[in-house]
């Protein structure tokens, strides 16, 4: 069974980056399409973004893009997630996600992925306070 | 603002059966038999209870089923206990490899 392991809590300053990591473990780190996911204090789930390290793709919701980089390790089966330019409303535990690769769609611009939800790590309280 | 609408709230008593709504468009939920349902717990990481609609994960209660008609997919709990209480979100692949999420909506168990 695939299990998630995620890098501990954080407390940084507004402006400032955080890095956040997830070791997948159990499983085959390049079948897997690998997601983060974020929660503010008592509000809901939000997707960032993704990536698939087999096919070397990442996408990422538009409200983060420009300020979100998720990278893999595949030595070490570890996907990151950097934001920068941390805000107060970023304040949040941070989950990462996964499911085996799904090819929705086959399309002349490229293929586009399912990022599935299946499998969750513990999250990761990120703090950001001056 | 959520991509995908759910009801803030629903309750029902313990055997009864509840309905959670999510409505979404024909750009994800109506497009796309990509509609999965997370429980989440206070402090906990959600879980997946349904994927592509209608399927149960291994483990997962057989009172939990799913459907889909148009742009409106629904989580339906049948002889509802009160372990079930909690937080309750729909998610749905969106065109070119998106994940949108429903603003959750929290159970209660009267």
């Amino acid at each position: 069974q695939v299990q998630l392991v995620q890098s501990g809590a954080e407390v940084k300053k507004p402006g400032s980056s955080v890095k956040v990591s997830c070791k997948v473990s159990g499983g085959t780190f390049g079948s897997y399409a690998l997601s983060w996911v974020r929660q503010a204090p008592g509000q809901g789930l939000e997707w960032m973004g993704g990536l698939i390290p087999i096919f070397e793709t990442s996408n990422y919701a538009q409200k983060f893009q420009g300020r979100l980089t998720i990278t893999a390790d595949e030595s070490t089966g570890t996907v990151h997630m950097e934001l920068r330019g941390l805000r107060s409303e970023d304040a949040a535990v941070y989950y990462c996600a996964s499911r085996i690769v799904v090819v929705v769609a086959a399309t002349q611009s490229g293929n586009h992925y399912l990022y599935g939800l299946d499998i969750w790590g513990p999250g990761t309280t990120v703090t950001v306070s001056s | 603002q959520s991509a995908l609408t759910q009801p803030a709230s629903v309750s029902g008593s313990p055997g009864q059966s509840i309905t959670i709504s999510c409505t979404g468009s024909t750009r994800d939920v109506g497009g796309y038999n990509f509609v999965s349902w997370y429980q989440q717990f206070p402090g906990k990481a959600p879980k997946l209870i349904m994927y592509e609609v209608t399927n149960r994960p291994s483990g997962v209660p057989d009172r939990f089923s799913g459907s889909k008609s148009g742009n409106t997919a629904s989580l339906t709990i049948s002889g509802l206990q009160a372990e079930d209480e909690g937080d309750y979100y729909c998610s749905s692949y969106r065109s070119n490899s998106i994940v949108v999420f429903g603003g959750g909506t929290r159970l209660t168990v009267l």
